[in-house]
């Protein structure tokens, strides 16, 4: 079964500075999609980035970028230039692109982001 | 067009009902999944379905949960004789047949039992 962790329950940055939130997973699998999600207290899912485990360069998004380290399982967030906006809780899933486990997505705990101004 | 919607937004019960949560999936797709969110936990995996199929309901409490994705109407997780640890978030994802990687989550349902 595959694993998830994110080892900061919380991080915090000034405004316009870069942070950067940590995830690690654990899969015998070769083939998968990682993701970043943000959750504001409205508690809606927000895709903030995604990554194909067969593609070597990291994902961009605006201020979002990821790096993801296969042969470690690593797949950190960084986010530049943070706003008050980035303010929420950030978590890290998995999701398999085996056809007998598509679908399954499975989440870390969550990282909350606090943002000075 | 239409993001997930899932309604009620808020739902509370007391101990022993039923509770019926309700997912329309965006226009076009075909495949749903739930998902729970105890407090200040992430998202946990508990059922996947396509229309009149479950797929996989590995997730799924082996008692009193049961979830249903007709061929007509909204997707539909029950939970019979509630109890107090079923208060969560639920939500619901839904995506196309061919790209069940690319899900799009609804709003969740708030569920309080007292």
């Amino acid at each position: 079964a595959q694993t998830v962790t994110q080892s900061q329950p919380e991080m915090s940055v000034q405004e316009a500075e870069t942070v950067t939130l940590s995830c690690t997973y654990d899969t015998s699998e070769s083939d998968y999609y990682l993701f970043w999600y943000k959750q504001p207290p409205s508690r809606q899912m927000i895709l903030v980035i995604r990554q194909e485990a067969y593609k070597q360069q990291n994902a961009t998004e605006n201020r979002f970028s990821v790096n993801f380290q296969k042969a470690a399982k690593s797949f950190s967030l960084k986010i530049s230039d943070s706003q008050l906006g980035d303010a929420a809780m950030y978590f890290c899933a998995y999701r398999s692109a085996d056809v007998t486990n598509a679908g399954k997505s499975t989440f870390g705990d969550g990282t909350t982001l606090t943002v000075k101004p | 067009n239409a993001g997930v919607m899932q309604n009620p937004r808020h739902l509370v019960r007391r101990r022993g009902q039923e509770a019926r949560l309700r997912c329309s999936p965006m226009k076009g797709h075909s495949h749903v999944y739930w998902y729970r969110q105890l407090p200040e936990e992430g998202l946990k995996f508990m059922v996947y379905l396509q229309k009149e199929n479950i797929i996989d309901e590995s997730g799924m409490p082996k008692e009193r949960f049961s979830a249903e994705f007709p061929k007509e109407g909204p997707s539909i997780l029950r939970i019979q004789q509630v109890v107090r640890g079923d208060s969560a978030a639920y939500f619901c994802a839904s995506s196309r047949p061919e790209s069940s990687y690319e899900q799009y989550f609804g709003p969740g349902t708030r569920l309080t039992v007292t």
